[in-house]
């Protein structure tokens, strides 16, 4: 069974304090691993794609990086508008349809 | 591009009423989903769609009903409400995965539902 993992649960951080976050997987068949934002009452917002162990995207203060188990969203000198929940999720194709698995995310707060 | 649109914003049901919760996009995806999230749970896949005609169940299907005509809008059917379908529906659409890539999903406003 695929699973997705994300930790922290929660992080509060200072204005310009860098961090990461991070997404544990196992699944049968890696298709994909995808990183969402997702703003309080708003849907996830697509960040980043993720298809191979070290791959790397990068955009604005967020890096997200890949490896066999896991995936890591690195975020530098961030900024109160950078608070969010970010959502990991993994994807495999089952007969022909692509499922995604999501992690329950992590509660990113920043203060200024 | 509107990208995905949800209708309605919030709903408030009783127990035993019947309601459809819509869903359209204007990308020429073939894929289409809905999703819902609860506090603890994360995002769970309740039906999932792969072109007009074709519709299929996630993890979480009991209670809700799918059907898609057009490739712009997949509708999900409450049948009966129940308190437990309490929670907030996303609905997302993609291009379909093929061979060894899925394609990201992009999401809509989501609906929040409270059933009483």
């Amino acid at each position: 069974e695929d699973q997705v993992t994300q930790s922290p649960e929660a992080l509060r951080l200072q204005e310009g304090e860098s961090s990461s976050l991070n997404c544990s997987y196992t699944v049968s068949g890696l298709r994909g691993l995808f990183w969402y934002r997702q703003d309080p009452g708003k849907g996830p917002e697509f960040l980043f794609t993720l298809y191979s162990a070290g791959e790397e995207k990068e955009k604005e203060r967020l890096k997200a990086t890949l490896t066999k188990k896991e995936s890591f969203l690195h975020i530098t000198a961030p900024k109160p508008e950078d608070s969010a929940t970010y959502l990991c999720a993994v994807a495999s194709i089952i007969q022909g349809a692509q499922k995604l698995v999501f992690g329950q995310g992590t509660r990113l707060t920043i203060n200024p | 591009n509107a990208g995905v649109t949800q209708t309605p914003k919030f709903q408030v049901l009783k127990t035993g009423q019947s309601m459809t919760l819509q869903c359209a996009q204007d990308m020429n995806h073939e894929y289409m989903s809905w999703y819902r999230q609860d506090p603890g749970m994360g995002l769970r896949l309740i039906h999932y769609s792969v072109g007009a005609g074709i519709t299929d169940q996630g993890e979480v299907p009991n209670g809700y009903n799918v059907s898609r005509s057009t490739t712009e809008d997949f509708p999900l059917r409450l049948l009966s409400a129940a308190p437990s379908q309490t929670s907030v529906y996303f609905c997302a659409s993609s291009h379909l995965g093929q061979g060894e890539r899925g394609y990201e999903q992009y999401f809509g406003p989501g609906t929040r539902l409270t059933v009483t």
